[in-house]
Parts: structure tokens; sequence; C-alpha cells
């Protein structure tokens, strides 16, 4: 099951940052937190993970909280091709089946 | 891009049919996931190769196998296809055995129609 929960959908006007929350209350302490995106009907794009830092890479920036019961995704610029459904996971040392992806947020970024 | 490939990226096929999809990783993983997601369900886990052994397996149904080959590249094969089967097929890869610090890396599906 997942372990995650996430808004079902969201908007943001097209240049503005899109910030996306995940809620995993139950998280682990050798659990990470991974992003992850799809766009129509593409295979699922890797964005980022982290274990307790902030993260930021070319794409966005992962704000997790201190208590690491949640996350945020930031997309700091978005344009219309951000639009897709993105998936918060949390991920342990385990095998492949625990790789749970939930039903995650539709982001609509609108011009 | 990935580095994942897929194919073939469409495959129409009839009801009892056969079919073998094949999924090359990234170079450098050894991890293969295939995942399958149906228009009315999420992405769901299927199986995981490492190294050529099987390493987990999801909700695989029993007309359904795979096997990863010794160069790594892996095969999912679909037998006594049903419509319900129609369905986007995706192989991921990774370096690591378990996850945790590795990401899985996703190719782009093979959209899989049985008529």
């Amino acid at each position: 099951d997942a372990k995650t929960t996430q808004p079902t959908s969201m908007d943001c006007a097209e240049g503005r940052a899109a910030n996306l929350p995940c809620n995993h209350s139950t998280i682990s302490g050798n659990e990470y937190v991974y992003w992850y995106r799809q766009i129509h009907s593409q295979g699922p794009q890797y964005i980022i993970h982290g274990l307790k830092n902030n993260e930021t890479n070319e794409m966005a920036s992962l704000i997790i909280t201190e208590d690491r019961k949640s996350s945020t995704l930031i997309l700091p610029h978005a344009t219309l091709r951000d639009t897709a459904v993105y998936y918060c996971i949390v991920r342990g040392y385990n095998y492949g089946q625990n790789f749970v992806f939930g039903p995650g947020t539709r982001l609509s970024v609108l011009p | 891009d990935s580095g994942v490939t897929q194919t073939p990226k469409h495959l129409i096929t009839a009801t009892g049919q056969r079919v073998t999809l094949r999924c090359s990783p990234r170079s450098g993983d050894l991890s293969v996931y295939w995942y399958q997601q149906s228009l009315d369900q999420g992405l769901q886990f299927l199986i995981q190769y490492y190294n050529g052994e099987e390493r987990a397996k999801g909700n695989i149904l029993e007309r359904f196998s795979a096997q990863q080959f010794p160069d790594l590249h892996s095969e999912l094969n679909l037998s006594s296809l049903e419509l319900g089967d129609s369905a986007l097929y995706f192989c991921a890869s990774s370096v690591a055995d378990r996850t945790g610090n590795s990401p899985l890396h996703f190719g782009n599906g093979t959209r899989l129609t049985v008529t």
C-alpha cells in the first residue's frame, strides 16, 4: 500500500513556482522520499529523491520537514510542459515490490 | 531519455495469443523491474530481476512470466491473452539489488492492445 498522501489535483500559473505537497507521517528512519512524474502515457520520469536534507537538481527542489513527516516538491518556474501526474513515494532498502505508486497529484500548468 | 529501451512501442494482438515484450536496461544497471498500467488502475508492480535472478514478485498473473538474460536485457512473456490484459507495460532499471538510495529509471513502455 502507498504510504504517502497527496492532493488529487493542483493548478499553477505558467512561470510561477509549483509547490506540490506530500504527507508521509509513517516514514521510517531509513526510508527515502522519491518524486516522479508521468506526462500523458509516457514512462514515469525520475525527478529527485532525498533522505533528510533538502535537495536540488536541474529539475526541482525537494524540501523535507525536520520531522520527515512531509515534503514539498518545488518546480521553480513551471512551464506548460510540466503538466503531468506527480508521484511521491517513500522507499527503504527493500526489493522492488515496495516501490509503490499511489494515484499522485495531477498538476495542470495554466497559460 | 532515461536510457531504458523497450520494444515494441505498440502491439496489437488477439485474445488467446502470446506476446513477448523486451527491455534493455540502462548501461551499468543490474536490476530490471516490470510494471503494468491499465486505464482504470495505477502503476502495478509485476516482477523484479537482479543480475539474472528473480528478486521480487508483485501481482503477476500465472499466465505471465519474465526472465533476465546474461546480457541483462529482460523479456516479459504474456500468454493466453485476455481483453483485460490491454495496458501499458513499463520496464525500469536501477543499479542496485535493493532500492533505497537507488532510483528506478523507466522506459517509455509498450502499449498492448488485445482485441
